[in-house]
This record gives structure tokens, sequence and C-alpha cells, in this order.
């Protein structure tokens, strides 16, 4: 049983271009989460998805940056217009239920913009 | 606010000798706290969880203890080997909430 997937693992993009994460949660798990990380810190969440919901983006901000889960396929994070202040790892975590139920994540993509 | 923080940011303990790891939580609604550990490069792997009714919690070399009346959770490491050399999180759940929230986290470096 394959763990969550993410690709690409590094993506360097300049400024001004955009970058898209890709995320296969564990199968039969139908949750997604998106954190992302800056060197020495804790996760941030950003988004949690069910297929072709957005259930919470509290965490997203709200320019430049989107997320889906489409009902085939992989969940898939997308940052418009880069700057080098989106610069960190964004992981995905998954789950089978949601809210207390253990996330499973994956081993990030991180993203260098220059 | 809420918030989920840890007393060292490093911890450097001997091999063999047991670990301590602690973590502060500001929210008293919180129903599931988690541990995890994170590799260099790595994501996060669950290693132990608790919820609120419960004071303790063991695993394998692990244990989790909670303590409501002062919001504090420790991750004890039994034994403690170079491959547990990490970063740990703390993470909290409020009950029915959809977000885990994550401290800082604590270096452990074990010396061989």
């Amino acid at each position: 049983n394959a763990g969550v997937m993410q690709n690409p693992r590094h993506l360097v993009r300049r400024r001004g271009q955009e970058a898209r994460l890709r995320c296969s949660p564990m199968k039969g798990h139908s949750h997604v989460y998106w954190y992302r990380q800056l060197p020495e810190e804790g996760l941030k969440f950003m988004v949690y998805l069910q297929k072709e919901n957005i259930i919470d983006e509290s965490g997203m901000p709200k320019e430049r940056f989107s997320a889906e889960f489409p009902k085939e396929g992989p969940s898939i994070l997308r940052i418009q217009q880069v700057v080098r202040g989106d610069s960190a790892a964004y992981f995905c975590a998954s789950s089978p239920q949601r809210s207390q139920e253990t996330q499973y994540f994956g081993p990030g993509t991180r993203l260098l913009v220059l | 606010g809420e918030s989920v923080g840890l007393h060292l940011p490093t911890l450097s303990v001997q091999e063999g000798d047991n670990s301590i790891i602690n973590c502060a939580y500001s929210n008293s609604a919180s129903a599931y706290f988690i541990w995890y550990k994170q590799e260099s490069g790595k994501g996060p792997q669950f290693i132990i969880d608790i919820r609120s009714n419960m004071d303790k919690r063991q695993g394998q070399r692990v244990t989790v203890l909670l303590n409501k009346t002062v919001k504090h959770l420790s991750l004890q490491i039994a034994a403690t080997q170079p491959g547990d050399s990490a970063v740990y999180f703390c993470a909290e759940n409020y009950d029915g909430g959809f977000k885990t929230i994550f401290g800082a986290g604590t270096r452990l470096f074990v010396k061989a």
C-alpha cells in the first residue's frame, strides 16, 4: 500500500511563473490537507479538501494560491505569479476520515523561487 | 489565541539515555494530540497520539503524557538511539475541527 505521493520533490521557478504541486493520497483516503513549512519552523495549515470540495481554506492566501482535488487524479496546489516568499516545503497529508483521524504525510515538494 | 508551543528548541542526549520532549498548548478545548517525527528532507511521521480523556499512552519505546491541568504534553523516548535524531513536533486538533495545529518543533540530537 503506497503512502502519500507528492511530485515533484523539488521545483525551481523564477518570479512570476506558476508552480503546480501534485499530491496523490493513500489508497482509500478521500481527505487531503496541504501544509507549508518554512525552514526551522512548524507546519502551517493551508487547505483541507475532499473529493471535488474545498472544506476549509482558511490557511491559504487569498491571492495567487488555489487548490483542487478532482474526482479523478491527484490533488493540485497551484501558486500563480510566484514570489521569493513562496519558497518553502509544501507537504500534503491524507486521512480516511476527517478531523481527529491521523494524517499521513507525503515527502513534500521543496519550492525554490529565484 | 490558540497555539502549540515547545519549551526547548534543541535537546541533546547521550545514546541509551531517555529523552523527554515537552510541549505546551493553550486551547483547553483541544481533544486530540499527536506527536510527529520529522527527519531531514522527509515529511512528518506519526509517532503516537493521545486523546484528552487519557493521561498517558505508551507505544514502542515512546510514552506520551498529557497534563490537562497545566496544558502540558510530553514525549518520552526510552533508550534513545541515533536513529531518533530528528525534529519532533507536537500538534493539537480541536474537537470537531479539521485542522491540526503544529508547534515549532524540538530538534533532538543523539550523541554516540
